[in-house]
């Protein structure tokens, strides 16, 4: 069974550019996260989506970040304008059921750097 | 205070040591937590889910302790394959603590 997979691995922007990250959660999970790892602290949670619909995005540092997941399958995580302190690496992770009860799985990561 | 906490090491322990680390969190009623391993540029894998009645898996036991609001890994007989880092997660949303560096030493 495939995990889940991410889209780049790697991507360097400029400050003031866009970026848009993808990630594609195991066939079958509808539920898929989005967390984001800076260098040197924990990983913190972005939001959830339970299909297309956002569950829970009190994550979501700021408005120039959009998470979509039209139809449901894979998601896409957009940063417009990046800045400096949007360096990090941003994980994906699925799972069966909803909330923290149910085991999640991580994608490898998109790392980021906004220079 | 942050949800979850955990002490970041790192633990430098000889290859055949037993070696454990807990977490500690702040919500009493969380309900849920997991133990995750993560390796060097790599994404976190789970190890093992945390129930209060103990969860053993080989050389691995994980122990949730609701009274002092404490989760634990414990490695018996350490390997050098078991060199990582150690995650734990959990609560009521998903928190992850910073994670624990373990180094298995031959």
């Amino acid at each position: 069974e495939a995990g889940v997979t991410q889209f780049p691995s790697h991507s360097v922007i400029e400050k003031g550019q866009t970026v848009t990250l993808r990630c594609d959660p195991i066939s079958g999970h509808d539920n898929l996260y989005w967390y984001r790892r800076v260098m040197g602290k924990e990983i913190k949670f972005l939001l959830h989506f339970v299909k297309e619909s956002k569950q829970d995005e009190s994550g979501m540092p700021n408005n120039r970040f959009l998470a979509e997941r039209t139809g449901g399958t894979y998601s896409t995580l957009k940063v417009q304008p990046a800045e400096l302190e949007d360096s990090g690496v941003y994980f994906c992770a699925s799972s069966e059921g909803g909330g923290a009860a149910y085991e999640q799985y991580f994608g490898p990561g998109t790392r980021l750097t906004v220079t | 205070r942050k949800e979850v906490e955990q002490d970041p090491g790192p633990f430098n322990v000889p290859e055949g040591a037993t070696v454990a680390f807990n977490c500690t969190y702040s919500n009493s009623a969380s309900q849920s937590f997991f133990w995750y391993r993560q390796d060097c540029r790599k994404e976190p894998k789970l190890l093992m889910s945390v129930y209060s009645s103990g969860n053993e898996d080989g050389r691995f036991t994980a122990q949730l302790n609701r009274a002092s609001q404490y989760i634990s890994l414990l490695i018996r007989d350490s390997k050098l394959s078991d060199s990582a880092t150690y995650l734990c997660g959990g609560g009521n949303q998903f928190y992850f603590g910073t994670g624990t560096s373990l180094t298995v030493i031959p």
